[in-house]
């Protein structure tokens, strides 16, 4: 069984500052994550992924995340928000063939 | 590289009538799955394929049906629409053999039933 779960449905962060979006995740087995973002009245695109291998993993538009197993936990950052990153923000996990389970969902929002 | 299409993008349904959401993929994946999303609750998978003639239950599978006849193609049927179906729709794909590879999303399709 495998769970994802996102602190904070919305989070607002002034342009420029540090984005902090949380995950947390439970898996019965070894883990692969990802972070996804959506674009009012779009489909979902990869920002990132961790599989194996370095625990911090940078992704596109400046973001990225790190793994760390001790706290289950891929929070995903990045150091100076924009206006263009508001969207929403996904996290994902999947320990098996294939079955991907989604967190509920992160609302980014850019004040200028 | 066309990716993930969905159609229609945009649908109005009465309660009991039914439907066909279209999928197709140009990528030669595998592996084929629906979600709906729905405020709050992220998406949920509905069904998934995992190659032709092969399908098989996600978490809301309950008034959904898909088949599989080709690699590209994932249609997912409504057979009695139901307001509580309102919601929007994505289909995905991503090839196999490897739980970290990137599943790909179309544009969403986006249903009401009144």
């Amino acid at each position: 069984a495998q769970s994802v779960t996102q602190l904070g449905s919305h989070v607002s962060v002034s342009e420029g500052a540090l984005v902090l979006l949380r995950c947390n995740y439970s898996s019965s087995v070894p883990p692969y994550l990802f972070w996804y973002v959506q674009y009012p009245n779009q489909g979902l695109q990869l920002l990132l992924k961790y599989t194996t291998g370095a625990t911090l993993v940078k992704g596109i538009n400046g973001f990225e995340a790190e793994f760390k197993k001790s706290e289950t936990s891929f929070h995903l950052t990045k150091p100076s928000a924009h206006m263009s990153d508001a969207a929403e923000y996904f996290c994902a996990v999947t320990g098996g063939y294939q079955k991907v389970t989604f967190g509920t969902g992160t609302k980014l929002q850019v004040i200028p | 590289n066309a990716g993930v299409t969905q159609t229609p993008k945009f649908q109005v349904l009465k309660t009991g009538q039914s439907m066909t959401l279209q999928c197709a993929q140009d990528m030669n994946h595998e592996y084929m799955s629906w979600y709906r999303q729905d405020p709050g609750m992220g998406l949920r998978l509905i069904h998934y394929s995992v190659g032709a003639g092969i399908t098989d239950q996600g978490e809301v599978p309950n008034g959904y049906n898909v088949s599989r006849s080709t690699t590209e193609d994932f249609p997912l049927r409504l057979l009695s629409a139901a307001p509580s179906q309102t919601s929007v729709y994505f289909c995905a794909s991503s090839s196999t053999g490897n739980s970290g590879n990137t599943i790909y999303f179309g544009e969403g399709s986006w249903l009401t039933v009144v």
